[in-house]
């Protein structure tokens, strides 16, 4: 029962490093997401796929790019590594139906120094 | 501009008693809400949702409660169990979209 699986978990990198935080889902959803969390301010959606082939920018999309490779894996890269994107890192998924919640991911912890 | 708030970032409560835990959104087009119940180190899981057509719906010991009017949902966990302690997040979906907007979050601590 993996779900949704992000690697890796921690990860510490120095200003303007690139890195690439991947996810996958084993779910067969068509739906994928890509949010971060920082204190006092949620999950905020950076971008998310709404199916295969797609990509769409969410509320904080700038300094990030994705890519959806195929059905199941949903990656970010941080081509340019601010200390501003120090944060933790959720994947979501969910299924393409309308009323259904996404899955997360345990996340994966980044600090730029 | 915070489209979903939770106003209160803390909540305690004994053991056994009800909790209430409140959100505000301002977009009148969301049309779906969920709750989420996040523990220290792992992601956010599903906990209950609601459509805009309904004003209540229950699971077990959970019921979320919409009012369109206000522009306000509530959760209500009855009895408050001390595994219930966690952060819980509401989020609000608008008509059409996949975008999830996302509460800022509430820490519940249920005193045993």
């Amino acid at each position: 029962n993996a779900g949704v699986t992000q690697t890796p978990k921690f990860q510490v990198l120095k200003t303007g490093q690139s890195m690439t935080l991947q996810c996958a889902q084993d779910m067969n959803h068509n739906s994928m997401y890509w949010y971060r969390q920082d204190p006092g301010m949620g999950l905020r959606l950076i971008y998310y796929s709404a199916s295969e082939g797609t990509t769409d920018k969410g509320e904080v999309p700038n300094g990030y790019n994705v890519s959806r490779l195929n059905k199941r894996e949903f990656s970010l890269r941080l081509e340019s590594a601010a200390p501003s994107q120090t944060s933790v890192y959720f994947c979501a998924s969910r299924e393409g139906a309308s009323n259904q919640p996404q899955h997360f991911g345990d996340g994966t912890r980044l600090s730029i120094l | 501009d915070q489209q979903v708030k939770q106003n209160s970032p803390s909540l305690s409560v004994q053991e056994g008693r009800i909790s209430i835990l409140n959100c505000d959104y301002t977009n009148s087009m969301f049309d779906y809400f969920l709750w989420y119940k996040k523990y220290p180190a792992e992601g956010p899981t599903f906990l209950i949702s609601i459509s805009s057509i309904k004003d209540k719906n229950e699971d077990g010991r959970f019921t979320v409660f919409l009012n369109k009017s206000a522009k306000h949902l509530s959760l209500h966990i009855v009895p408050s169990q001390p595994g219930d302690s966690a952060v819980y997040f509401c989020a609000a979906r608008g008509s059409g979209t996949y975008k999830y907007i996302f509460g800022t979050g509430t820490r519940l601590k249920v005193l045993a």
